[in-house]
């Protein structure tokens, strides 16, 4: 089965530039996180959706941070304008419908983001 | 107060040691507790889920104390390739839809 997806693998930009990372979560899954992962702060949330919609973006930094759930199985995250500060691995997970128990997320490989 | 909170380590152990690590949380309705492994330079993979009763997979026992709201991880007979970070997870209710808040980690180096 295809877990989560991801991609860029890999980004490296200059500052100043719109940086676009995309995430395809597993089928039959209907939440989904995205989150950023520095060595100073850890592993972070910044939004998370549930049935394509918005439920808490309070972790998304500043307005230069945009995600967007258009369908059930496609997420962007934007960026723009980056900037160095914004250099981090970001992660793709999603989970399966809350049974009122234990629904673990299951992460996608990320994308780790440079910018110069 | 974290909503979360491990010691990030490291811990040094020998080949076939036990270890056991810690994670708190502040909220008292946290229904869902999992224990992530996550190697160098890759995602956070699901360990285990942790039961109210307490579970165990192989060398691995994950217990939940709810009164002092802590989970722990007790890895036996420890191998060299259990060497990586450990994350801690908890699930919250946040108006009707859950929320998976991470400890930072804590780092088990295993040597020989």
């Amino acid at each position: 089965d295809a877990g989560v997806i991801q991609s860029p693998r890999h980004e490296v930009t200059e500052m100043g530039q719109e940086v676009t990372l995309r995430c395809k979560p597993i089928s039959g899954h209907n939440s989904l996180f995205w989150y950023r992962q520095t060595m100073m702060r850890g592993l972070e949330l910044l939004i998370y959706f549930n049935n394509n919609v918005p439920i808490d973006d309070s972790g998304m930094p500043e307005d230069r941070f945009s995600a967007k759930m258009p369908n059930a199985s496609f997420s962007t995250l934007k960026i723009q304008p980056s900037e160095p500060r914004d250099s981090a691995v970001y992660f793709c997970a999603s989970s399966p419908p809350w049974t009122g128990r234990n629904q673990p997320q299951h992460f996608g490989d990320g994308t780790r983001l440079s910018i110069l | 107060r974290k909503e979360v909170e491990q010691d990030p380590g490291p811990f040094n152990v020998p080949e076939g040691a036990t270890v056991a690590f810690n994670c708190t949380y502040s909220n008292s309705a946290s229904q869902s507790f999992f224990w992530y492994r996550q190697d160098c330079r890759k995602e956070p993979k699901l360990l285990m889920s942790v039961y109210s009763s307490g579970n165990e997979d192989g060398r691995f026992t994950a217990q939940l104390n709810r009164a002092s709201q802590y989970i722990s991880l007790l890895i036996r007979d420890s191998k060299l390739s259990d060497s990586a970070t450990y994350l801690c997870a908890v699930n919250i209710m946040n108006t009707g839809f859950q929320k998976l808040v991470f400890g930072t980690g804590t780092r088990l180096l295993v040597s020989p």
